[in-house]
C-alpha cells in the first residue's frame, strides 16, 4: 500500500476562494508526523505546516490549516483566500518512527492553479 | 544569510562521466539528506547523514556516493553506474531526527 496518497493530480481554484488538497496516509506507528510542502515552478520545496500524531488541535499557519482526521488517516491541507502566488505543486509527507532515523515519505503531489 | 545552498543550478553530464553536486548549509543542522525528484513523482531518498563522518543509504542509493567530512557540507556524486541520472536533485537538512526538513533550491541534472 502507498504510504502517502494524494488523489488529486491537479486542482483549480478561483482567486480569494478556499481550496482543500487531499492527503491520506498509511502507518502502523503510533508516533508520526505529517507535513505539507509547496513547490513553485522554481523547484525549491517550501515547508508550510506540520501536524504531530499526538496533537489534538489541527495545525494552522496563517492561511494554511491542516484538517487532521486520525481515525480516517487523512491530513488534508486547506488554503483560505487563495492568491495567484499559491499556484504550485503541493506535497504531503509523513515521518514515521521514533528514535534513530525517522524516514520521511512523500506523496506524488497535487498541482494547484489559482484562476484570477 | 542563513540557509541551504546548492550548486550548480543546472548540470550537464556526458556518458560515462562522474559529476558532483554541492550542498552547503550554515544552519548548524546535524542531519543532511539527498533526494531525487522525477517528473510527476514525489521525492525519493538517496542518502542521508545524521552526523559528520557517517552516512546511510536511502531507497535509491545505487549509482550514487556521498561524503560528510564537514558539518556544513554533504556533496553528492552521480557516478557512471547511474544509468538514468536525469532528474531534479534536492538537498535537505534538519536539526535532529524527526524535525522538519528544510530544502535547498535544487540542482537539475541533464545527460548530454
Amino acid at each position: 500500500a502507498q504510504k502517502i496518497t494524494q488523489t488529486q493530480p491537479g486542482m483549480f481554484v478561483q482567486e480569494k476562494e478556499a481550496v482543500t488538497l487531499d492527503c491520506t496516509y498509511d502507518t502502523s506507528d503510533q508516533s508520526y508526523g505529517l507535513f505539507w510542502y509547496k513547490q513553485p515552478s522554481s523547484g525549491e520545496m517550501i515547508f508550510l505546516i506540520y501536524q504531530g500524531s499526538y496533537d489534538e488541535q489541527n495545525a494552522t499557519e496563517g492561511r494554511y490549516s491542516l484538517n487532521f482526521q486520525k481515525a480516517r488517516k487523512s491530513a488534508n491541507l486547506v488554503i483560505s483566500a487563495s492568491q495567484l502566488g499559491d499556484s504550485a505543486m503541493y506535497f504531503c509527507a509523513m515521518r514515521e518512527g521514533s528514535g534513530g532515523y525517522q524516514k520521511v515519505t512523500f506523496g506524488t503531489g497535487t498541482k494547484l492553479q489559482v484562476i484570477p | 544569510d542563513g540557509g541551504i545552498t546548492q550548486s550548480p543550478k543546472y548540470l550537464f553530464r556526458k556518458e560515462g562521466q562522474n559529476v558532483t553536486l554541492s550542498c552547503e548549509q550554515n544552519l548548524n543542522h546535524d542531519a543532511m539528506y539527498w533526494y531525487r525528484q522525477d517528473p510527476g513523482q514525489g521525492l525519493r531518498l538517496i542518502y542521508y547523514s545524521q552526523i559528520v563522518n557517517d552516512f546511510q543509504k536511502g531507497d535509491i542509493a545505487e549509482g550514487y556516493s556521498v561524503s560528510r567530512e564537514k558539518k556544513e557540507s554533504f556533496p553528492l556524486t552521480v557516478t557512471s553506474a547511474q544509468k538514468n541520472p536525469t532528474a531534479f536533485y534536492l538537498c535537505a537538512t534538519n536539526m535532529d531526527v524527526g524535525e522538519t526538513q528544510y530544502f535547498g533550491p535544487g540542482t537539475r541534472l541533464l545527460v548530454l
